[in-house]
């Protein structure tokens, strides 16, 4: 498996406001993916993160509203900018182990938008 | 469109039972089918999965069964116990350019197990 950190934890957060959320893995990964996840709800992907390229965004999710970088094979960020209540969710990213496309994930961020 | 559907939405078992949930899928693409659990406030994680060249595998009490020609597969937890309930969603996944594989999940199914 793949030992995966996100950071925040949780936030709260006003309208208007951007916040960036951190995903730290304990290995060097290729492949890393953000999902949001409304409670009681199944997985959205939002994009694909690969390291040296840009992201690849998922239809209804576009660059300007959640930016994404990958600046190395073991960190991510993903930034939800301008922030409204519709985007109070859990954001998980995950990882693809290059071995057997198993893909795990972190614990979550839970995002609340007043 | 669903492309991977999951049924039942919610499962109730007594301790000791077998629990099974299901799931079907349209595209003959897929290769890849794992199955995630999630408690409450974690992150999914990733439990048994099959590729379409065994029909079944099993680990522990996780069994996962695989028809290829009715394009189904489904989840058996034998022996359940409370600490199982939590949700589960079951995926299909397949590469959609170059190296790329992406997961399409089904809607999840909750499972509670009554001592």
């Amino acid at each position: 498996s793949a030992v995966i950190s996100q950071k925040p934890s949780r936030d709260i957060c006003q309208r208007g406001t951007s916040l960036t959320i951190q995903c730290q893995v304990d290995s060097q990964v290729t492949m890393m993916f953000w999902y949001r996840q409304q409670p009681g709800q199944s997985l959205t992907l939002i994009a694909t993160a690969n390291q040296g390229s840009e992201a690849t965004y998922e239809s209804g999710f576009v660059i300007d509203k959640f930016p994404i970088s990958r600046p190395n094979l073991t960190f991510s960020t993903l930034t939800v900018s301008n922030m409204s209540p519709e985007d109070s969710s859990i954001y998980l990213c995950s990882v693809e182990r290059d071995t057997n496309n198993e893909q795990f994930f972190g614990p979550g961020t839970r995002l609340t938008v007043l | 469109q669903q492309q991977v559907k999951q049924s039942p939405q919610s499962l109730i078992v007594q301790k000791g039972g077998i629990s099974i949930i299901n799931c079907a899928y349209e595209n003959t693409a897929f290769d890849y089918f794992p199955w995630y659990q999630q408690f409450p406030g974690k992150g999914p994680a990733l439990l048994i999965a099959i590729r379409p060249d065994v029909s079944e595998k099993k680990e522990g009490r996780f069994t996962i069964s695989f028809n290829k020609s009715a394009k189904q597969f489904s989840l058996h937890i034998m022996d359940s116990q409370p600490g199982d309930s939590a949700t589960y969603f079951c995926a299909a996944g397949r590469f959609f350019s170059g190296n790329n594989r992406k997961l399409i999940w089904g809607l999840g199914t909750s499972l509670a197990v009554n001592p």
